[in-house]
C-alpha cells in the first residue's frame, strides 16, 4: 500500500508570493492533518480535514488555508508569504475520526521563503 | 485548547544508559498519548502509544508511563543504542475528532 505522498518536496518562493502544497493520503484514509515543523518549535498543528470538511484548526493566521477533495486528497495554501513561513510542512493521514490512532506522515514539503 | 510541554529539549547519553523524556499536558479530557521518533531527514513515525485506561506500556526497550492525576507522561528507553539517536515527540489528544497536539521535541544523542 502506497504511503502518504506530498508534492512538491522542495520549493523556493519570495516574500509576498503564495504557495500551494499537495497531499495524497494512504488509500482508504479519510482524515488528513497538516503540521508545520521548524527548528525549536516542533510540530505545530495547522488544520485537519475529514470528509471534505475542516474539523480542527490550529493557531495560525488566515493566510494559511486548506481544503480536501472528495478523493481525500488535500491541499494547503499560504498567501502573502513571509520569511517566517520557511519550514517543513508535513501532511499526515489516518483512517477516520473515530478512536484516536496512529498518524502516518508524508516526507514533507520544504518551503524556503527569500 | 490542548498544550503539551516536553523536557528536556536535548539529551545526551552513553550507549547502554537509560534515557527519560517527560511531557505534561493541559487538557484533562486528553486520553491518547503517542510518542513519535523522527530520524534525521526522515518522517516522524509512531513508536509507542498509551491510552488513559492504562498506566504503563512496554515494548522491548521502550516504555511509556502515564499519570492522569498529575497530567504527565514519560518515555523510557533502556540500554540505549546509537540507532536510538533521533528527535522524539510526545503528543496528546482528547476525544475522537480532536487534533493531535505535539510537544516541541527532544533531540536524543547516544554516543558509543
Amino acid at each position: 500500500k502506497a504511503g502518504v505522498t506530498q508534492t512538491p518536496r522542495y520549493l523556493i518562493k519570495t516574500r509576498g508570493q503564495q504557495v500551494t502544497l499537495s497531499c495524497s493520503p494512504i488509500s482508504g484514509h479519510r482524515s488528513v492533518s497538516w503540521y508545520q515543523q521548524t527548528p525549536g518549535q516542533g510540530l505545530q498543528f495547522l488544520f485537519e480535514y475529514f470528509s471534505e470538511t475542516q474539523r480542527n484548526k490550529g493557531n495560525f493566521p488566515g493566510r494559511f488555508s486548506g481544503r480536501q477533495f472528495s478523493n481525500s486528497r488535500s491541499e494547503m495554501n499560504v498567501s502573502t508569504l513571509e520569511l517566517g513561513d520557511s519550514a517543513l510542512y508535513l501532511c499526515a493521514s489516518r483512517p477516520g475520526q473515530g478512536v484516536p490512532g496512529e498518524l502516518f506522515f508524508g516526507e514533507g514539503s520544504r518551503l524556503t521563503v527569500l | 485548547g490542548e498544550n503539551v510541554e516536553q523536557h528536556p529539549s536535548t539529551l545526551s547519553v552513553q550507549e547502554g544508559d537509560s534515557a527519560v523524556i517527560k511531557c505534561t499536558y493541559s487538557d484533562s479530557a486528553s486520553n491518547y498519548f503517542p510518542w513519535y521518533k523522527q530520524e534525521l531527514g526522515k518522517r516522524p513515525q509512531l513508536i509507542i502509544d498509551i491510552r488513559s485506561n492504562v498506566g504503563e506500556k512496554k515494548d522491548q526497550r521502550i516504555a511509556v508511563t502515564l499519570n492522569k492525576t498529575a497530567k504527565h507522561f514519560s518515555l523510557h528507553i533502556t540500554e540505549t543504542q546509537p540507532e536510538d539517536s533521533a528527535v522524539y515527540f510526545c503528543a496528546a489528544s482528547a476525544e475522537a475528532g480532536t487534533a493531535l497536539i505535539f510537544g516541541k521535541g527532544t533531540t536524543l544523542s547516544v554516543s558509543s
